[in-house]
């Protein structure tokens, strides 16, 4: 079955540093991966998604991924944070199981120091 | 129109109630999702509708009704709920899965 890790469950960091969340899948199959962020009590927002070509993904706000089979890997970066970056991230994959759905890592909640 | 709308934005229910949760989407999305989320959690899968059938249901009590009218609306309607079902209901969209789920704010429910 499909299954997403993500093991920081809480990263601080300061306005102005780098940003890198990890991602791990379980997959047996090319995936289709997802990063979404949530800011307090709103739904989620697409960043990026990979699910083909270059491994190297560009998304909105400034966000990037690199997908590596090799370590079933999906990391998000920003090389530069910003206050209102900080939300929830979730990493999630897209699974077949009697129709399409999409499984969630169990997130990673961002803090940025000023 | 890329937006999914979901309807109240916040509800307060009592156990004896019934009421609705509605979502709307116009993007031509075939498939269409209720979540459940708890605070601090990651959403869980609750129903899938794929061409305005239910594909998936995830073992989700029967307090709780899908129903999907058309191609455009989802609704969720909940009857005799339990104070353990607050949390933040959200409706999502996609089209296939390289285009991910488009989802909507949410509703934040409450029962009393």
């Amino acid at each position: 079955a499909q299954s997403v890790t993500q093991p920081d469950i809480h990263i601080t960091v300061s306005e102005g540093a780098s940003l890198e969340l990890r991602c791990n899948y379980s997959y047996g199959a090319t995936p289709y991966l997802f990063w979404y962020v949530q800011s307090p009590g709103q739904g989620l927002q697409l960043l990026l998604k990979y699910f083909s070509g270059d491994t190297l993904v560009q998304g909105i706000k400034g966000f990037e991924a690199e997908f590596k089979r090799s370590q079933s890997s999906f990391n998000l970066r920003k090389p530069s944070v910003h206050w209102s970056d900080a939300a929830e991230y979730f990493c999630a994959v897209g699974a077949w199981n009697y129709g399409q759905n999409f499984v969630f890592g169990p997130g990673t909640r961002l803090s940025v120091l000023p | 129109d890329t937006e999914v709308t979901q309807t109240p934005k916040h509800l307060v229910m009592g156990m004896t109630n019934k009421k609705s949760l509605k979502c709307e989407q116009h993007m031509g999305h075939r498939a269409m999702y209720w979540y459940k989320q708890k605070a601090k959690k990651p959403p869980e899968l609750m129903f899938v509708y794929s061409y305005e059938k239910l594909s998936i249901n995830e073992s989700v009590p029967s307090r709780f009704s899908p129903e999907c009218p058309n191609s455009s609306l989802l609704n969720l309607h909940l009857h005799a709920l339990q104070p353990e079902d607050s949390a933040l209901y959200l409706c999502a969209s996609s089209q296939d899965m390289s285009s991910g789920y488009t989802f909507g704010s949410g509703t934040r429910l409450t029962v009393v």
